[in-house]
């Protein structure tokens, strides 16, 4: 299974664009790239999955480079509410396989 | 449409009870999986099953745990007997058999405190 890298922790100002970089140096061919959004008693909760180049959906986009062998999830304008636990999943989601969560970036957003 | 549901939402045993966790997922996803994150650690994978098929149990701490999925509806997660380490929160998560992209929706989680 890949094993996954990210910064422990980061802080951003209300307003700001955020970017979490995360590095995946062992994927594999079939793996895709997950992130998770976690709060405080919450269970894990989907924020974007892509493959490769770049993916975007109404609350993030999701940078690949051509090697795969880092992602990079962005959130625009980020507020108060999403300060939480980012996780960078890598894995055969097609094939089912388990998802491996690392120890994730815990993101403080300040006023 | 609802989400997975976890039940219960915390449970307090003492050492040497049973415990049953019980999952019910999304209707339609043949993937069921089952977490855990012990205090300060990270969230680690317990087993997966795919309809009423043990997928993958490497995760499985030792024998006293024990899951099932009946029919491959709901699963249940049995704790026998409990002890002190076995403290934390249970996720389970359900997805689709996949066709293009997949996610994973996650319950709330089970909060488990052995005394």
């Amino acid at each position: 299974l890949a094993k996954t890298t990210q910064p422990i922790s980061m802080d951003s100002y209300e307003g700001q664009e955020v970017n979490i970089t995360c590095s995946h140096n062992n994927i594999a061919t079939n793996d895709y790239i997950t992130w998770y959004q976690q709060f405080p008693s919450q269970g894990p909760r989907f924020i974007i999955q892509g493959y490769k180049t770049k993916v975007t959906n109404e609350v993030a986009s999701l940078f690949i480079p051509a090697d795969r062998k880092s992602s990079t999830l962005s959130l625009p304008r980020v507020s108060l509410s999403d300060t939480a636990v980012y996780y960078c999943l890598v894995g055969d989601v097609l094939a089912g396989n388990m998802l491996t969560f690392g120890g994730g970036t815990r993101l403080m957003v300040k006023p | 449409e609802a989400g997975v549901t976890q039940f219960p939402s915390h449970s307090v045993i003492e050492k040497g009870q049973t415990v049953t966790l019980r999952c019910d997922p999304i209707s339609g996803h043949d993937n069921l999986y089952w977490y855990r994150r012990v205090m300060g650690k990270e969230i680690k994978f317990l087993l997966h099953f795919v309809k009423e098929s043990k997928q993958d149990e490497s995760g499985m701490p030792n024998n006293r745990f024990l899951a099932e999925r009946t029919g491959g509806t709901y699963s249940t997660l049995k704790v026998q007997p409990a002890e002190l380490e076995d403290s934390g929160v249970y996720f389970c998560a359900s997805s689709l058999v996949g066709q293009g992209n997949t996610e994973a929706f996650f319950g709330q989680g089970t909060r488990l405190t052995v005394v």
